[in-house]
């Protein structure tokens, strides 16, 4: 079965340029997360879905970070413009949820910011 | 206060060697999950074993098994006959609440870098 995929896998992009990171759940899995993971401040959750419908948001850092999810098997995170200090890897997982369950992540994309 | 605790930056351990990763929690809840991650280098973030605070007994799964001791909030995992493969990062992470409160957050520690010398 194919697993969670996130496109792209390396993003470098000046800093101002919008930045549009993609993912494909597994299909099945009603939870999506977006996570985003540096040195200084480890894995953080930023949002996540459930059945399409964002339930909590509180890591996404400010308002230049927006995620949408229009149907299951799909969901973007965007950050416009993006700065430098976004730079970091950043990934998606699914899960079915009912607690047990563990996410299941990609790969990542690592995003750099000049 | 930190809600997962894992106090060993680094370890050093010889290959076929048992290996013990700490992790303590913080939580008021009585129902919450635990759960162990490994990074390899190449960054993938890989799913090795879960224990539900209910569940009476340790997990294992394969060379895995969770050291859960309930009362001292601690969480540890042993890997039995290390490899070189199991060098990596290894996260641990805590869910909060019961199964059906629909509380889906992970909160993770910062990490255990594990090497294994041949």
């Amino acid at each position: 079965d194919a697993g969670v995929i996130q496109s792209p896998r390396h993003e470098v992009t000046e800093m101002g340029q919008e930045v549009t990171l993609r993912c494909k759940p597994i299909s099945g899995h009603d939870y999506l997360f977006w996570y985003r993971q540096t040195m200084m401040r480890g894995l953080e959750l930023l949002i996540y879905f459930n059945n399409n419908v964002p339930i909590d948001d509180s890591g996404m850092p400010e308002d230049r970070f927006s995620a949408k999810m229009p149907n299951a098997s799909f969901s973007t995170l965007k950050i416009q413009p993006s700065e430098p200090r976004d730079s970091a890897v950043y990934f998606c997982a699914s899960s079915q949820g009912r607690g047990n369950q563990p996410q299941h992540f990609g790969d990542g994309t690592r995003l750099s910011i000049l | 206060a930190q809600k997962i605790t894992q106090t060993q930056p680094g370890m050093f351990v010889q290959e076929k060697e048992a290996v013990t990763l700490d992790c303590t929690y913080d939580t008021s809840d009585q129902s919450y999950g635990l759960f162990w991650y490994k990074q390899p280098s190449s960054g993938e973030m890989i799913f090795l074993i879960y224990q539900g605070s209910y569940d009476e007994q340790n997990a294992t799964e394969g060379r895995y098994s969770l050291n859960f001791q309930k009362a001292r909030k601690s969480a540890n995992l042993v890997i039995s006959a290390s490899q070189l493969g199991d060098s990596a990062m290894y996260f641990c992470a805590m869910r909060e609440g019961g199964t059906n409160f629909g509380n889906e957050k992970l909160t993770f520690g910062t990490g255990t870098r594990l090497t294994i010398i041949p």
